[in-house]
């Protein structure tokens, strides 16, 4: 069964440090998603990929967030420099085109910052 | 401000009977409604889905129903058994832009007791 790979599944870092997760989407989704899940709450939109292109960063801390999709297929998230309030659960997700049908989620990095 | 409001931390119910998990939201531009189940260090796993243009849709034992004057939908789980415990997010679709982005609401802890 196609799933969304996620690597790490756990991640802890030192305050200050750099950090990145890295996701491969379900085969032909062209639609990439990245959320994030603070303990207790609701999973909340960072960035949204179309193929290579952003589609949607307006909840991304650019000062210290960066994403890329170069060849349109897999994606990296980065976090430089790591502060605290960062430690969560960093959740991507794929779909089709257009996000017209539901959202495939990976298994999560979590990330602890110390 | 909280778009999608789950008000309901947890819920506990005995195996066999019915759970209804509850969804309020606030913004009317949204066309679709989703569930999703979570289990511990999992992602979320998409569960039943509701178009804004119908009141109920069914699938197997869950139903999701939908009241768009009151801006509420619920979750029937019948009859309710143990692997449903879990925690489930309510997700609605902004209609704007089509872009398939979802927003979560907080999330209910469900625990269906043998």
């Amino acid at each position: 069964e196609a799933e969304v790979a996620q690597s790490p599944r756990y991640k802890i870092t030192e305050k200050s440090q750099a950090v990145a997760f890295w996701c491969d989407p379900i085969s032909g989704h062209a639609t990439l998603y990245w959320y994030r899940q603070i303990l207790g709450q609701g999973p909340e939109l960072l960035v949204q990929f179309q193929d290579e292109s952003v589609v949607d960063d307006s909840q991304l801390p650019k000062d210290r967030f960066s994403a890329e999709r170069l060849k349109g297929v897999d994606s990296t998230l980065k976090i430089q420099p790591a502060e605290l309030g960062d430690s969560a659960m960093y959740l991507c997700a794929s779909s089709t085109l257009g996000g017209h049908t539901e959202a495939f989620f990976g298994q999560g990095t979590r990330l602890t910052v110390v | 401000d909280q778009q999608v409001k789950q008000n309901s931390p947890s819920l506990s119910v005995q195996e066999g009977r019915i759970s209804i998990l509850n969804c309020d939201y606030t913004n009317s531009m949204f066309d679709y409604f989703l569930w999703y189940k979570k289990y511990p260090a999992e992602g979320p796993t998409f569960l039943i889905s509701i178009s804004s243009i119908k009141d109920k849709n069914e699938d197997g034992r869950f139903t999701v129903f939908l009241n768009k004057s009151a801006k509420h939908l619920s979750l029937h789980i019948v009859p309710s058994q143990p692997g449903d415990s879990a925690v489930y997010f309510c997700a609605a679709r902004p209609t704007s832009g089509n872009t398939g982005k979802l927003i979560f609401g907080q999330g209910t802890t469900l625990q269906v007791k043998p």
